[in-house]
């Protein structure tokens, strides 16, 4: 089945650096990826949908420069936190719109200190 | 913004007993998806349903996409320890939105 493989599982960083979060499609070429932040107990938000070869469309309330969104191949779309903050701190979900569903990532848990 | 209302918000049941969950909307849906998701993990996909009326079984587990397309349920029969998690729905609106919108879950505990 379609697999997408999300990098890196957790990552611990100082507030005010930058994190990147990679989200690959192994098997099948994906133009849409989503990006999703889940706060503890509650469900999914969708931050925004990232097409290939063009800008992402950012949810209302999501800052575009503060998330920022790449999606240069058919294979891969990497979120961006820039200058991180401690409330920036949550579970962040790509997923995929692949031949049988969406399909997601297993997540990444960030934690700024 | 577009809202499902899922419910149970949470379970606690014997093991061996029966499920039931489901989510409900006041708009049309033309994609219904049910998710599991276990601590630390991304969703996990059980059950999609595409058509109204469509009622699809994957083991114990047995989704119905509803008729009016407003809503859906999911059913676990002879639930077991590993069924414990989280359960969301998840719809798409309409026929070529490819977002999803999701249920607030379901959180399933299981005394053994």
């Amino acid at each position: 089945g379609a697999v997408v493989s999300q990098h890196p599982s957790r990552v611990i960083c100082k507030s005010g650096t930058s994190v990147k979060i990679e989200c690959r499609s192994l098997d099948f070429q994906a133009t849409t990826m989503f990006w999703y932040r889940q706060f503890p107990k509650q469900s999914l938000m969708l931050m925004a949908t990232s097409n290939e070869g063009s800008k992402a469309t950012y949810e209302q309330g999501v800052e575009k420069d503060k998330f920022l969104i790449n999606h240069a191949s058919l294979t891969l779309s990497t979120l961006t936190v820039t200058s991180a903050h401690p409330e920036d701190s949550s579970f962040y979900i790509c997923s995929a719109s692949a031949p049988g569903g969406y399909t997601f990532g297993s997540g990444t848990r960030l934690t700024v200190v | 913004g577009q809202q499902l209302n899922q419910s149970p918000q949470s379970m606690f049941i014997q093991e061996g007993e029966d499920v039931s969950m489901n989510c409900t909307s006041s708009s049309i849906f033309n994609t219904w998806l049910w998710y599991k998701q276990d601590p630390g993990e991304g969703p996990v996909l059980l059950i999609a349903l595409y058509k109204a009326g469509e009622l699809t079984s994957n083991g114990r587990l047995t989704a119905q996409f509803g008729t009016t397309r407003k809503d859906s349920f999911l059913n676990i029969s002879a639930s077991i320890p590993s069924d414990v998690g989280i359960y969301f729905c998840a719809g798409r609106l309409i026929q070529g939105a490819q977002k999803l919108v999701f249920g607030q879950g379901t959180r399933l505990t299981i005394n053994p």
